[in-house]
């Protein structure tokens, strides 16, 4: 059984560019949420999608955006970026369909820097 | 809002000292709580997942318990090794699926 992978493992960039990050989820699982993590702090939730649709989202700009594919892989896009949005980006997936009560499992993240 | 806090922020034991680490959130209405390990970084491990209706999982050397009414969880760590060394998160989930992180706690175990 696969787990979580997510690419790339590390990207640099610059102010008011923009990045793809991508995630596949393991096997047998539909749903992918998306964290921000900065330094020294717990993630916070981006978004979760469900079955190729957004089901919930966090207190992030619009500038902040993802696509869900049919098998269930994903991407994280971010438009125009800051200097805040050098982060650890975590991608986590599980097995909606038997309810919320399902432990979530994470990727390795991507640690993207802003210059 | 949900907030989890963990407190402290850092510990540093003994080799072979069991330890508690406790976490705590304002909202009581969740689905489960989890506990999360993080080495530096990395992404995170999970270690248990308590379900709102249960008190307690056990992995191991670690048990996690949760007492819904008071908004707390402790992990509790036995015989504590320097590979236990690593941070530690816990994360409570709510109707909206989401997990919501406390800022975690730094352990350091020595040897």
């Amino acid at each position: 059984e696969t787990g979580v992978t997510q690419s790339p493992t590390h990207l640099i960039k610059t102010r008011g560019q923009q990045v793809t990050l991508r995630c596949s989820s393991q096997s047998g699982h539909n749903t992918v949420s998306w964290y921000q993590q900065a330094l020294g702090q717990g993630p916070q939730f981006i978004f979760q999608y469900y079955r190729e649709e957004e089901n919930g989202r966090g207190n992030f700009p619009p500038r902040f955006s993802g696509l869900q594919f049919p098998n269930y892989s994903s991407e994280l896009n971010v438009n125009a970026l800051e200097l805040d949005d050098s982060a650890l980006y975590l991608c986590a997936s599980s097995p909606r369909g038997r309810g919320v009560r399902e432990t979530q499992y994470f990727g390795p993240g991507t640690r993207l820097l802003v210059l | 809002k949900q907030e989890v806090t963990q407190i402290p922020a850092a510990l540093s034991v003994p080799e072979g000292e069991n330890l508690v680490l406790n976490c705590s959130f304002t909202d009581s209405a969740i689905y489960n709580l989890q506990w999360f390990r993080q080495d530096p970084g990395k992404g995170l491990t999970s270690l248990l997942l308590i379900q709102s209706s249960q008190r307690e999982q056990t992995s191991g050397r670690l048990n996690a318990s949760l007492d819904k009414s008071s908004g707390r969880s402790t992990l509790y760590i036995a015989a504590s090794q320097p590979g236990d060394s690593a941070t530690y998160l816990c994360a409570v989930i709510g109707a909206n699926s989401k997990l919501t992180f406390g800022k975690g706690i730094t352990l350091s175990v020595r040897p």
